[in-house]
């Protein structure tokens, strides 16, 4: 089953402007991860939540997460042409399994 | 440092052809290895796992099987493509809870 659902699907905005990304989960977690995809590429991961904290930041990333509210945002501030790509969270899925679960990505295109 | 690759890049097979994937880690020993599936504008589904040689644990019944024969290489495989196998596959390691991913196989089924 999918653990994360992210949205928008798909967000296009300008340079320079702050991009806003939301992820909603459905069981409870340990952490929370997001990761980056460029087109056709293998996924690099970008930062970890942990249930215990409500914010992180990593350079210009910042993630939230509201784990009473099973959601998590991550904000790219003053993005550049290069921060276009998909935009993945996921978090370990639990049981027996040892994998992450992904949610479908929002795709992020920054306009020049 | 760790690296981790997959080969090949993209590949073509036609419906019922055999396919072997492969996927081999540099700079660790004994990693828990992923092999993950994602369809055309799809998140990422997790295939197989494994955390030590000839350990293999599916997650979703399929046409796919996984190997690990030695401690670095996982190896995915299938007897017959169907149409649906299409996709890309990517292979990824994990240390602690971050996962690090390869390049990934683009594989079209026609």
């Amino acid at each position: 089953s999918q653990q994360g659902e992210e949205d928008p699907q798909a967000l296009s905005i300008q340079e320079g402007e702050n991009a806003t990304m939301n992820c909603s989960y459905k069981t409870s977690i340990n952490n929370l991860q997001w990761y980056r995809q460029n087109s056709g590429r293998g996924l690099v991961h970008l930062i970890l939540i942990r249930s215990n904290e409500r914010e992180k930041h990593s350079g210009r990333l910042r993630v939230t997460l509201d784990t009473s509210k099973k959601s998590s945002s991550l904000l790219i501030t003053a993005s550049r042409a290069a921060d276009t790509a998909s935009y993945f969270c996921a978090a370990y899925s639990g049981g027996g399994a040892d994998g992450l679960t992904f949610g479908k990505g929002t795709h992020l295109i920054i306009q020049p | 440092s760790q690296t981790i690759h997959q080969w090949p890049a993209t590949l073509v097979q036609p419906v019922g052809s055999p396919l072997s994937l492969e996927c081999t880690v540099e700079g660790t020993s004994n990693p828990n290895l992923y092999w993950y599936r994602q369809a055309a504008g799809r998140g990422l589904q997790l295939l197989f796992y494994s955390v030590g040689i000839g350990q293999i644990s599916s997650e979703v019944p399929q046409n796919l099987s996984a190997s690990r024969p030695q401690d670095r290489q996982f190896i995915l495989s299938s007897k017959k493509l169907l149409l649906s196998d299409s996709g890309f596959y990517l292979c990824a390691w994990k240390r602690v809870r971050e996962q690090f991913f390869g390049p990934g196989t683009r594989l079209t089924v026609l």
